[in-house]
């Protein structure tokens, strides 16, 4: 089945700086790329889309300039967390499809900022 | 405002017989829905789609039903294994499953040897 790579798969760091995560088709190329949050016991909530060449669609109450993607290429996305704080620790999730392929999720990013 | 619920959030099953997993919905504008399973520390992986203008879909121990007048879905897993533990989440879209996915809140099924 098709793989998507996510990293770092875990990152604890201090509250004000700045974390990059990775999220990478590995054999396919996603024509569309998706960030999620899980917080714990609840659902996958999405935060924005992003499609390759194009600014990604952010969804309401998600702060663009906070939670800035980058979709490089068909097979990069990436997620970075600015100036994080303690609120920002969460689960984040990526995801990649391509055409009307079903979704297929990265294992996941568990950020703790102290 | 959920829009996709799963109203049971555990549900425990002796090994090689039935689990059932409920999804109801209120969107009526949703026509393609999946049944994505996860394990501990990793992310979601793909079990079974169905679109609205199909009832029922198989792939092997997992059936999906849809009762669209009900607004609901059903993950039928026969026979149920121990490898089957996992948390189950129902995910909605509309325009045939290009448009975003909206999950519920998942059910951990948890199958009893």
């Amino acid at each position: 089945g098709a793989v998507v790579s996510q990293h770092p798969s875990w990152v604890i760091c201090k509250s004000g700086t700045s974390v990059k995560i990775e999220c990478r088709s590995l054999d396919f190329q996603a024509t569309t790329m998706f960030w999620y949050r899980q917080f714990p016991k609840q659902s996958l909530m999405l935060m924005a889309t992003s499609n390759e060449g194009s600014k990604a669609t952010y969804e309401q109450g998600v702060e663009k300039d906070k939670f800035l993607i980058n979709h490089a290429s068909l097979t990069l996305s990436t997620l970075t967390v600015t100036s994080a704080h303690p609120e920002d620790s969460s689960f984040y999730i990526c995801s990649a499809k391509r055409g009307n392929q079903p979704q297929h999720f990265g294992d996941g990013t568990r950020l703790s900022i102290l | 405002d959920q829009q996709v619920k799963q109203n049971s959030p555990s549900l425990s099953v002796q090994e090689g017989r039935i689990s059932i997993l409920n999804c109801d919905y209120t969107n009526s504008m949703f026509d393609y829905f999946l049944w994505y399973k996860k394990y501990p520390a990793e992310g979601p992986t793909f079990l079974i789609s169905i679109s609205s203008i199909k009832d029922k879909n198989e792939d092997g121990r997992f059936t999906v039903f849809l009762n669209k007048s009900a607004k609901h879905l059903s993950l039928h897993i026969v026979p149920s294994q121990p490898g089957d533990s996992a948390v189950y989440f129902c995910a909605a879209s509309k325009e045939l499953g290009t448009y975003k996915y909206i999950f519920g809140t998942g059910t951990r099924l948890k199958v009893l040897a």
